[in-house]
């Protein structure tokens, strides 16, 4: 039972550079959300998406861009790396109850990002 | 504002004793709320759930209080395996700093 598989585990990019964090989950959960987690900052909301075809801005968009073309995957694209994207990335998925409720998130094992 | 506000210690507690979390919201309307548990380096884990009625795991009491719109957890008997930091999670995607807690032998 594979979960959200989160790829890579560790990049190293330099500035100016792209680069796409993957992401995939075998639950067929409807919500997938990206976070970037910061020491002293908890985990900040990037992009999610209720379901394929549909993604929304978060707290810290700013420099990524996401896709849902499929309720599996849900790539997150740096598009110009900068230091400050320095950080760790999780990537989730969740589906939703009744009521509108949203139920426990899965996370992935995350990614180090290092830009230089 | 935060969606969500967390008071990120660090807690320092002796095993045995009690210790108490708290997490404001802003948004009245929210409906989801969870506790989360993440250990050094690694992702968050669901610890529990926050109902409405309150709900207890063993060592663990999680409440939550719409009207002062904040959730609580607290954690007795304190064990050296409760070392992590614990986030509170407000309608799925919006999470607090985290509070640090280290149990002392």
């Amino acid at each position: 039972n594979a979960g959200v598989t989160q790829t890579p585990k560790f990049q190293v990019l330099k500035t100016g550079q792209s680069m796409t964090l993957q992401c995939a989950q075998d639950m067929n959960h409807e919500y997938m959300s990206w976070y970037r987690q910061d020491p002293g900052m908890g985990l900040r909301l990037i992009h999610y998406s209720v379901g394929a075809g549909i993604t929304d801005q978060g707290e810290v968009p700013n420099g990524y861009n996401v896709s849902r073309s499929t309720t599996e995957d849900f790539p997150l694209r740096l598009l110009s790396a900068a230091p400050s994207q320095t950080s760790v990335y999780f990537c989730a998925s969740s589906s939703i109850q009744g009521l509108g409720a949203n139920t426990e998130a899965f996370f992935g094992q995350g990614t180090r990002l290092t830009v230089v | 504002r935060k969606e969500v506000e967390q008071d990120p210690g660090p807690f320092n507690v002796p095993e045995g004793a009690t210790v108490a979390f708290n997490c404001t919201y802003s948004n009245s309307a929210s409906q989801s709320f969870f506790w989360y548990r993440q250990d050094c380096r690694k992702e968050p884990k669901l610890l529990m759930s926050v109902y409405s009625s309150g709900n207890e795991d063993g060592r663990f009491t999680a409440q939550l209080n719409r009207a002062s719109q904040y959730i609580s957890l607290l954690i007795r008997d304190s064990k050296l395996s409760d070392s992590a930091t614990y986030l509170c999670v407000v309608n799925q995607f919006y999470f607090g700093t985290g509070t640090s807690l280290t149990v002392i032998p």
